[in-house]
């Protein structure tokens, strides 16, 4: 069975600074598709950033990356230049497409990030 | 404007009783999903649906019923079964295989008194 692990239930980090959360994912398939969802206190589930497996490149959505290690089934977020919208709870979510037949989608437990002024 | 529409928002339900949250989306979107929500347990999936007619259960389905008559709509009916009903719930929708994203609707806040 596939899960997905964030070991960091809740971090801060200062305005403008970069931070880190991490994601493990374990599962024994070759393609699937890894996420980033926030959800800010209206509770509004945003995708921040989606990663393909088979993309080696790391994906990128303005301040938001990612760090994708395959081989050691990790994929971290780094929000840079952090800003105070920024805060809320971020999700790591994986979905498998094994033969292009789709799997549901499988969520982390969140990790709560608070920007500080 | 396309979306997700869960409805509504809040919902107040006596012990005892059956209740349906509806879901509704105009993207077009094959896949259906239901989670639950609730502090500190992430996102718990109830049921999900690939296509028309057709649905599965995920890891919390004892208690929920779900039906697809439609593709735009995944309605999930809280049952009198479900011991620990109070929770928020989230809908949400994807393409399918091809773009695997899901969108999701801003959710319903189940409270049991």
């Amino acid at each position: 069975a596939q899960t997905v692990t964030q070991s960091q239930p809740e971090m801060s980090v200062q305005e403008a600074e970069t931070v880190t959360l991490s994601c493990t994912y374990d599962t024994s398939e070759n393609n699937y598709y890894l996420f980033w969802y926030k959800q800010p206190p209206s509770r509004q589930m945003i995708l921040v950033i989606r990663q393909e497996a088979y993309k080696q490149q790391n994906a990128t959505e303005n301040r938001f990356s990612v760090n994708f290690q395959k081989a050691a089934k990790s994929f971290s977020l780094k929000i840079s230049d952090s800003q105070l919208g920024d805060t809320a709870m971020y999700f790591c979510a994986f979905i498998s497409n094994y033969g292009g037949s789709q799997g549901n989608l499988i969520f982390g437990k969140g990790t709560k990030l608070s920007v500080k002024p | 404007d396309g979306g997700i529409t869960q409805s509504p928002k809040y919902l107040f339900r006596k012990e005892g009783q059956n209740v349906t949250l509806s879901c509704e989306q105009n993207l077009n979107h094959d896949a259906m999903y239901w989670y639950r929500q609730d502090p500190g347990q992430g996102l718990r999936l109830i049921y999900y649906s690939q296509i028309v007619n057709d649905f599965q259960k995920g890891d919390i389905a004892e208690g929920y019923s779900v039906s697809r008559e439609k593709k735009e709509s995944f309605p999930l009916t809280v049952t009198s079964a479900q011991k620990n009903p109070t929770a928020f719930y989230l809908c949400a929708s994807s393409v399918g295989a091809r773009l695997p994203e899901a969108f999701f609707g801003q959710g319903t806040r189940l409270t049991v008194v």
